[in-house]
């Protein structure tokens, strides 16, 4: 079955800096690829998704890239702000069926 | 547009009791999932379900653990006998179709229920 890895764990920037966290996935059928925002004791919510057949997605100050040889994707986050502070998954499916969390990061942005 | 609804919020039960968590998925999407979050963890996926039918029990636990999801009314998670390590977040997630394609999905989260057993 789909297996995604997640790195980091934890990360620290400061207000303005750019964040980025990576994710790893084992099944080359996967492909959707969204990524949530969790707030303490809040539902995840989505924040930006993209799918296999494109290569990079924006949106604001959030950015998704998918690179499907490697089987691995990133969220970039620029001019962070202290609201972006929150634990961030990615997750991997297949047709959405269902979705195959990361470990989670939790990134902690400083003002 | 009320979103996907779960009840309870909150559940605290005893060893060996039964917990009933239900889901009402967002209006006019037939695909319901659940998920469980341990403290400090990821989620992870138990079941998804369709009307009357379980589509993929894989990541459920083989013992007191049942999913359903009836031609009327919410989908329900229950958990028989509940012990201490099934405290968690349950997660209920709907969608319009389970299927490929370009469209939009849809897929909502509900706001949890935070089960404690004591």
């Amino acid at each position: 079955g789909e297996n995604v890895e997640q790195h980091p764990s934890t990360l620290s920037v400061q207000e303005g800096d750019s964040a980025v966290i990576k994710c790893t996935y084992s099944d080359s059928a996967s492909n959707y690829f969204p990524w949530y925002k969790q707030e303490l004791g809040k539902r995840p919510q989505l924040i930006i998704d993209i799918r296999s057949n494109v290569g990079e997605k924006k949106d604001q100050r959030i950015a998704v890239t998918l690179n499907k040889t490697a089987k691995h994707f990133s969220l970039h986050i620029t001019e962070t702000q202290p609201e972006d502070s929150a634990v961030y998954f990615c997750a991997a499916s297949y047709n959405t069926d269902k979705l195959i969390f990361g470990t989670g990061t939790r990134l902690q942005v400083f003002p | 547009n009320a979103g996907v609804m779960q009840n309870p919020r909150h559940l605290v039960r005893r060893r060996g009791q039964e917990a009933r968590l239900r889901c009402s998925p967002v209006k006019g999407h037939s695909h319901v999932y659940w998920y469980r979050q341990l403290p400090e963890e990821g989620l992870k996926f138990m079941v998804y379900l369709q009307k009357e039918n379980i589509i993929d029990e894989s990541g459920m636990p083989k013992e007191r653990f049942s999913a359903e999801f009836p031609k009327e009314g919410p989908s329900i998670l229950r958990i028989q006998q509940v012990v201490r390590g099934d405290s968690a977040a349950y997660f209920c997630a709907s969608s319009r179709t389970g299927t490929g394609g370009l469209t939009n999905y849809g897929y909502t989260f509900g706001s949890g229920t935070r089960l404690t057993v004591v």
